[in-house]
């Protein structure tokens, strides 16, 4: 079935650092892709999103690019600040019959010290 | 900028009780949906819902689970009767269902623990 990966967090990086957080997913058709971030305390915020082959979708100096050849979305920013500690979650959606739903990685903690 | 609401935010439960958890979904949405996360585990679908109906399920929703919209404005998820294993985040989300505004906006979740 449809699934995403992610790597294991958690990722601990000093500010200012580089970050990469890798995602692959295995979907049948041509799933749109979405990066959603976790703040403590709070829901599920949308990041960014991809909705086809190279695309790229950034947001507040993150970027990920839909990659179909390697079925990757890995989300990157240059310089982190401790405010980017949260918990970052890659999704896919399926459309089914209209409907849609989330596939959801497990999630990677990000901890960004001063 | 409205928000999509959820109570209680934190819940404990004996085994085999009834829990009912309530979300406010944002006023304009038309598709709602809730999810579960067992602590250390992912995000999981468990139901979307439209037009007062269920649209699709996951095989996590059994007949122990249950979703309605009473009143136009709280979509509440039922657990009849609780398991350990119950124990989770629950997620509600939703979207207006309009082509292009399709992202899914969620609450801030409740944690629930059944002992």
């Amino acid at each position: 079935g449809d699934s995403v990966t992610q790597m294991e967090g958690p990722v601990t990086l000093s500010e200012e650092a580089f970050l990469t957080i890798n995602c692959t997913y295995t979907a049948t058709g041509y799933p749109s892709l979405f990066w959603y971030v976790q703040y403590p305390g709070e829901g599920l915020q949308l990041l960014l999103k991809a909705t086809k082959a190279d695309d790229k979708g950034s947001n507040k100096g993150f970027e990920a690019t839909y990659r179909k050849e390697t079925t990757s979305f890995h989300l990157e920013k240059g310089s982190v600040q401790v405010s980017d500690s949260a918990v970052y979650f890659c999704a896919l959606k399926k459309v089914s019959g209209g409907y849609n739903k989330l596939i959801f990685g497990a999630g990677t903690r990000l901890a960004v010290h001063p | 900028e409205p928000e999509v609401t959820q109570t209680p935010s934190h819940q404990v439960t004996q085994m085999g009780q009834e829990v009912i958890l309530r979300c406010v979904p944002i006023s304009n949405h038309l598709y709602f949906y809730w999810y579960r996360q067992i602590l250390g585990q992912k995000v999981e679908f468990l139901v979307s819902f439209y037009n007062n109906e269920i649209s699709e399920k996951s095989e996590i929703f059994d007949d122990q689970f249950s979703v309605e919209r009473p009143d136009g404005s709280n979509f509440t998820l039922k657990i009849r009767s609780t398991k350990l294993e119950d124990s989770a985040m629950y997620f509600c989300a939703g979207h207006p269902g309009l082509a292009g505004q399709e992202t899914q906006y969620f609450g801030p979740g409740t944690r629930l623990l059944v002992l």
